[in-house]
């Protein structure tokens, strides 16, 4: 089946600086990738779409200019999180949907942790 | 806008006990429906889905789900639950193309006893 995978896995980092999540798509093109967040024992909440070669699309309430998305290829987005504070610490989800549209596969996520 | 519920949180079962996981939406068009498996150090992992057609759909690992429009739901059920069930589940509504923009529920995470 097809594979997503991130990088890292888990990261800390310092109040104020930032950091780069990459999501790649493995075995397949993906036109779409979109990036979600997981609170510790709660859901997954959308956050943007990624369309190769053009702007993210950010869900209402998510922060453009703190959550950068770049999605440069077909098989790779990054998400960099800006100025990274204790509460941006989550679980961040990506996935990708391969060209014919049928399905979404997930990445296995990056534990994010702001000190 | 759509929403998900997944009313019970936490579910036990005893292995080789039957599992139905509960999920009620509300969407206002036909919806896509989706249910999802998540492990400790993977990627959801989709289970099933339903677009159209049959109400009752198969899917891997023995589940199965029914989609039910006149209560909202899309229960989950499996006949006999494996100790490697023990996962959180998520169900979700899709909108947009191909019903690839998820709405996901709150999850239920699943204990299996030996």
């Amino acid at each position: 089946g097809a594979v997503v995978s991130q990088h890292p896995s888990r990261v800390i980092c310092k109040s104020g600086t930032s950091v780069k999540i990459e999501c790649r798509s493995l075995d397949f093109q993906a036109t779409t990738m979109f990036w979600y967040r997981q609170f510790p024992k709660q859901s997954l909440m959308l956050m943007a779409t990624s369309n190769e070669g053009s702007k993210a699309t950010y869900e209402q309430g998510v922060e453009k200019d703190k959550f950068l998305i770049n999605h440069a290829s077909l098989t790779l987005s990054t998400l960099t999180v800006t100025s990274a504070h204790p509460e941006d610490s989550s679980f961040y989800i990506c996935s990708a949907i391969d060209s014919r549209g049928n399905e979404q596969y997930f990445g296995p996520g990056t534990r994010l942790t702001v000190t | 806008a759509q929403s998900v519920t997944q009313p019970d949180i936490h579910i036990t079962v005893s292995e080789g006990a039957s599992l139905e996981l509960r999920c009620n939406y509300s969407y206002g068009a036909t919806p896509y429906l989706f249910w999802y498996v998540q492990s400790p150090g993977q990627g959801l992992q989709l289970l099933l889905k339903y677009f159209s057609g049959d109400t009752l759909v198969q899917g891997i690992k023995g589940f199965e789900a029914e989609f039910k429009r006149s209560q909202s739901s899309f229960n989950l059920r499996k006949p006999s639950v494996h100790w490697s069930d023990a996962a959180e589940y998520f169900c979700a509504v899709g909108s947009g193309n191909a019903g690839n923009m998820l709405t996901f529920g709150g999850g239920t995470r699943l204990m299996v006893k030996p």
